[in-house]
């Protein structure tokens, strides 16, 4: 089956600083990709979807200059949260689709990542 | 618009008992509607789907989850839990956002198995 991979899976990092988070479709070329982030006990919020080769699509609310996304292969999509601060404290969530294959809609989601500010 | 909601927050069963997680949905249109499992610390996982084909849709693990459009229901099913379903569990609905297909994903409901 499909399998999309994270990493990493935990970082923690100062206030200030920058995190890149990497999501890779391992076993199939993703065209399009999404970033989720879960607060705890809570659903899943999309933050935007990647599409490789073009700028990436912000959801009301999201600030694109804080979280850079790039999809510059189809098997890889970057989520870059800059200027971190401890509100950003989350899991953050990739997937990807395989329009190749016989569900083309369906979402193959990655393991997560933990980010901890301090 | 398109919305979901999971009537339960929480869900504690005895294990071999059934298991009964309620979604209702919202949608302008004819939707595909999805139930995935997350487990602690692990990926999110598909564990069936319907997208306008049979309303009994059969899944992984024994789970099954009947389309009831007169209802806007999506209840997902198990006859006999196991300790190891528990887990969070999220009913998603997906429609058409612009050039792509988004997925909007209900509160979650909390499974736990009692022994």
């Amino acid at each position: 089956g499909a399998v999309v991979s994270q990493h990493p899976s935990r970082v923690i990092c100062k206030s200030g600083t920058s995190v890149k988070i990497e999501c890779r479709s391992l076993d199939f070329q993703a065209t399009t990709m999404f970033w989720y982030r879960q607060f705890p006990k809570k659903s899943l919020m999309l933050m935007a979807t990647s599409n490789e080769g073009s700028k990436a699509t912000y959801e009301q609310g999201v600030e694109k200059d804080k979280f850079l996304i790039n999809h510059a292969s189809l098997t890889l999509s970057t989520l870059t949260v800059t200027s971190a601060h401890p509100e950003d404290s989350s899991f953050y969530i990739c997937s990807a689709r395989d329009y190749t294959s016989q569900s083309p809609y369906e979402q193959y989601f990655g393991p997560g990542t933990r980010l901890t500010v301090t | 618009a398109q919305s979901v909601t999971q009537l339960d927050s929480h869900v504690s069963v005895s294990e071999g008992t059934p298991v009964l997680l309620r979604c209702n949905y919202s949608s302008s249109y004819s939707p595909s509607l999805f139930w995935y499992v997350q487990h602690p610390n692990k990926g999110l996982q598909l564990l069936l789907k319907y997208t306008s084909a049979a309303t009994l849709v059969k899944g992984i693990n024994g789970f099954e989850a009947e389309f009831k459009k007169s209802e806007t229901s999506f209840h997902l099913t198990k006859p006999s839990a196991h300790m190891s379903d528990a887990a969070e569990y999220f009913c998603v609905v997906s429609f058409r956002g612009g050039n792509n297909r988004k997925l909007i994903w209900g509160l979650g409901t909390s499974l736990a198995v009692n022994p």
